[in-house]
């Protein structure tokens, strides 16, 4: 079967770098979406990878493996509006999104 | 504000009842897709439309009916839910390309079933 694996909540404090994990076991790549959802809200699009290697945007960056079927969000400077879950997905090869559960970040002062 | 609109927002309905959710895009786009979000669990891809033709229905049980009268517009149409239905619905829109085109995401519909 295909599946996601992200943790299903993290703590980290304002001001902080917090890494959030994804491992993906899926029938083919076609690139890895991370997305931002805050609570009761329209999930928005953070950063897509299809190629190795580190893509930075601000103070987010996403890290992606394919050999390992590994990516990670990394947020730096943290926050209190990054509180939020991060959701991770994967188009397979019939460029089907898979997702994951979602990993709920909860930043404290 | 993503370009993706969805009403109701909140919607509270019977096991009996009939209800319509709606979504419209701004986008231009020609793909539009419903999920349902349950909580601590992946999203669940319902339905897809490619150029308001359906093209993927993964199961869905016949209680929930989609219709895509033109590429702006998407509704998902509901009677005799059961409780278990209840979760945020999710519509979402893209530029198929048949590749990793990015989705869109509407703000959703809670839907409770009592």
């Amino acid at each position: 079967g295909q599946n996601i694996d992200q943790p299903t909540e993290m703590t980290a404090t304002e001001g902080a770098i917090v890494q959030i994990n994804c491992t993906y076991q899926t029938s083919g790549f076609n690139g890895l979406f991370w997305y931002q959802q805050h609570a009761g809200e329209a999930p928005t699009f953070l950063s897509y990878n299809v190629l190795d290697g580190l893509e930075e945007k601000g103070r987010f960056s996403s890290f992606l493996s394919r050999s390992k079927g590994y990516s990670y969000l990394l947020l730096k400077e943290l926050q209190m509006k990054d509180s939020a879950s991060y959701l991770c997905a994967v188009k397979d090869s019939n460029y089907q999104l898979i997702w994951g559960a979602g990993t709920k970040l909860i930043i404290k002062p | 504000e993503t370009g993706v609109t969805q009403t109701p927002r909140h919607l509270v309905m019977g096991m009996t009842n009939k209800k319509s959710l709606k979504c419209e895009q701004h986008l231009g786009h020609n793909a539009m897709y419903w999920y349902k979000q349950s909580a601590k669990k992946p999203l669940e891809l319902m339905f897809v439309y490619n150029f308001k033709e359906q093209t993927e229905n993964n199961s869905v049980p016949s209680r929930f009916s989609p219709e895509c009268p033109n590429s702006s517009h998407l509704f998902l149409h509901l009677h005799t839910l059961q409780p278990e239905d209840s979760a945020l619905y999710l519509c979402a829109s893209s530029q198929a390309s048949g590749g990793a085109e990015t989705q869109y995401f509407g703000p959703g519909t809670r839907l409770l079933v009592l």
